[in-house]
């Protein structure tokens, strides 16, 4: 059973550019969230997907976007990148039950360098 | 806005010492989850607590949730250097499905 997959693992980009992150969640999920995790820090939620929609959005620019699709898995987007950017980009999955803070399940994350 | 605050930021023990985190919420939660982080690694899950004053046990971890739903502990008996890592609670904000993450607790043990 495979879990939570996110790909590229490593991503180097210069300011201004645009990335996209994918995810895809473990088997039988279908609640897909997005983290940015800063250096030393707590992962920060940048939104939510649940049936293809945002369903909640933490404080973050519209720069940040995203997509669920059809299989349940992701995309985050993250337009005109900033130095402040650099982060550990986390997705989280859950099964969706009691829609009040599900148990999530973390990928290995993507790192990414702003340059 | 909510705020989850952990003590200490940082914690160094001799392996075999115990070792407890502390986690305070300015909301009432509706649960309380704790995760672990590697160096290096991801946040991995480790317990849910949902009652009032509820207390669980993982081996040598003990998990309490305190009695108005605002606090929770973590507390690690003889620690070993494999439980070296950052131990982060959780908890959902009001009426959101997403999870508000404490401050984290580093933890390094002396062999």
């Amino acid at each position: 059973d495979a879990g939570v997959t996110q790909s590229p693992t490593h991503l180097i980009k210069t300011r201004g550019q645009q990335v996209t992150l994918r995810c895809s969640p473990k088997s039988g999920h279908d609640t897909v969230s997005w983290y940015q995790q800063a250096l030393g820090q707590g992962p920060q939620f940048i939104f939510q997907y649940y049936e293809e929609e945002e369903r909640q959005r933490g404080n973050f620019p519209d720069r940040f976007s995203g997509h669920q699709f059809p299989n349940y898995s992701s995309e985050l987007n993250v337009n005109a990148l900033l130095l402040g950017d650099s982060a550990l980009y986390l997705c989280a999955s859950s099964f969706r039950t009691s829609g009040r803070g599900d148990t999530q399940y973390f990928g290995p994350g993507t790192r990414l360098t702003v340059l | 806005g909510q705020q989850v605050m952990q003590i200490p930021q940082y914690q160094h023990v001799q392996e075999g010492e115990d070792f407890t985190t502390y986690c305070n919420s300015s909301t009432t939660l509706s649960n309380i989850q704790w995760y672990k982080q590697r160096p290096g690694g991801h946040p991995v899950f480790l317990i849910q607590l949902v009652k009032s004053g509820e207390v669980k046990k993982q081996k040598r971890l003990t998990f309490q949730f305190g009695e108005a739903k605002k606090n929770s502990s973590l507390h690690i008996t003889a620690t070993q250097t494999t439980d070296v890592g950052t131990y982060f609670c959780a908890g959902p904000p009001t009426g959101a499905n997403n999870l508000f993450f404490g401050t984290g607790t580093r933890l390094t043990v002396i062999p």
